[in-house]
């Protein structure tokens, strides 16, 4: 069983609101990872970290930023939700770049 | 068993079957390469993985096979059961960078 949490793991909310959605890993990994995955679709990979202060774009443009302050915690942000935002976000984290990567339950995000 | 061809969205087998499924992946300078198994309402969970050296991997009633002259990867599972009803999906790693996935299969089995 990976050691990696996400939460909220459903939140419904308003257009226009801020929200945040929390991933943490208790394994020290330094490369985590966001990934967006629309119903019985394949996962695009919006955001990556190699270590704490480091951040990158995925392949996949997304409005949302991340942040990375300590190892453990890779929390994304969207400043203004919008219902295009409706989706699930799939946190995970990884000891290298060429060793497999441990997922999250996911966050599925509704925007109404 | 049952295969499909390059990339068939569902596959449906019968308990006990062997299952085979493929993925083309895009980046010849892709360097490693993982299966994972996603199940409803769940993240991914990781199956086999290989690196581009290797052309076979085992597991446990899996087999990951790679061809790099046709960037071909395949997932074959023996004596397939009901739990592993799922939708799997392969994923490709340059190096220095993170997992790019592919399209998922959805694996159906009756019994």
């Amino acid at each position: 069983e990976a050691d990696i949490y996400q939460t909220p793991r459903y939140l419904v909310i308003g257009t226009g609101k801020k929200i945040t959605l929390e991933c943490s890993q208790t394994m020290g990994h330094d490369k985590m990872y966001w990934y967006q995955q629309d119903p019985g679709m394949e996962l695009h990979l919006i955001h990556y970290s190699y270590g704490v202060n480091s951040t990158e774009k995925g392949d996949l443009s997304s409005e949302s930023t991340v942040s990375r302050i300590r190892t453990e915690h890779f929390p994304l942000t969207l400043e203004s939700a919008r219902p295009s935002h409706t989706s699930q976000y799939l946190c995970a984290s990884s000891r290298d770049t060429n060793t497999e990567a441990f997922f999250g339950q996911g966050t599925r995000l509704t925007v109404v | 068993g049952e295969s499909v061809g390059l990339h068939l969205p569902t596959l449906s087998v019968q308990e006990g079957d062997n299952s085979i499924i493929n993925c083309a992946y895009s980046n010849s300078a892709s360097d490693y390469f993982i299966w994972y198994k996603q199940e409803s309402g769940k993240g991914p969970q990781f199956i086999i993985d290989i690196r581009s050296n290797m052309d076979k991997r085992q597991g446990q009633r899996v087999t990951v096979l790679l061809n790099k002259t046709v960037k071909h990867l395949s997932l074959q599972i023996a004596a397939t059961q009901p739990g592993d009803s799922a939708v799997y999906f392969c994923a490709e790693k340059k190096a220095g960078t993170a997992l790019i996935f592919g399209k998922g299969t959805t694996l159906s089995v009756s019994s």
